[in-house]
């Protein structure tokens, strides 16, 4: 049973527009929730995080927001770079993470 | 300041056979924790070490077993490999000073080739 499901796995966007990610899970005991980028041949780079407690959270271009009553969260990216193309994972958990399948970001010039 | 290290980067090994993959975590973590990526999936948890002792498991079978040593760098070893054991396998490092909720900080991955 996939609890932390990633239902898109790729999205192209312009240069300068917007990306956004999407992410669903079902288990309403996760409090805390991540996102994390790969590049291949690399393991995987956190970008940004939320706690259940919160309904969004800024790091520069990156923002996520969380939908708690959905059980919901998104990753916005703005604007969009090429050197953001990769594979985006988001996770859920507390101790130990549950992953998402992935989505292909490509981010075209 | 080092981040994450495991070694070796790549690995083929028989049916059958033992395996052992090293860690060392970004400096200042005392917890590592292990993952197997197979191709197009994500990362499944496998287990976490904090102060020597396995704290968490995921839904892998006891051929998959690990270690923390005192300055804690950790091994996962596999044994009586089998085809599907061929994946992606990463050690993330943390240090939940505030609490369980905080980011791991993942390695480069052992790429292991079973044929």
């Amino acid at each position: 049973d996939q609890q932390v499901k990633q239902n898109s796995p790729s999205l192209s966007v312009q240069e300068g527009r917007i990306s956004i990610l999407n992410c669903d899970y079902t288990n309403s005991m996760f409090d805390y929730f991540l996102w994390y980028k790969k590049y291949p041949a690399e393991g995987p780079t956190f970008l940004i995080s939320i706690s259940s407690i919160k309904d969004k959270n800024e790091d520069g271009r990156f923002t996520v927001f969380l939908n708690k009553s959905a059980k919901h969260l998104s990753l916005h990216i703005v604007p969009s770079q090429p050197g953001d193309s990769a594979v985006y994972f988001c996770a859920a958990g507390t101790y130990k993470y549950i992953f998402g399948t992935g989505t292909r970001l490509k981010v075209l010039a | 300041d080092a981040g994450v290290t495991q070694s070796p980067t790549h690995l083929i090994k028989t049916r059958g056979q033992q395996v052992t993959l090293r860690c060392s975590p970004k400096s200042g973590h005392d917890t590592v924790s292990w993952y197997q990526q197979a191709l197009g999936q994500g990362p499944q948890f496998i287990f976490q070490y904090y102060e020597e002792e396995e704290r968490q498991r995921g839904n892998f079978p006891d051929r998959f077993s690990g270690h923390q040593f005192p300055n804690y760098s950790s091994e996962l070893n596999v044994n009586a490999l089998l085809l599907g054991d061929s994946a992606l396998y990463l050690c993330a490092s943390s240090f939940p000073d505030r609490g369980w909720n905080t980011e791991a900080f993942f390695g480069q991955g052992t790429r292991l080739t079973v044929v």
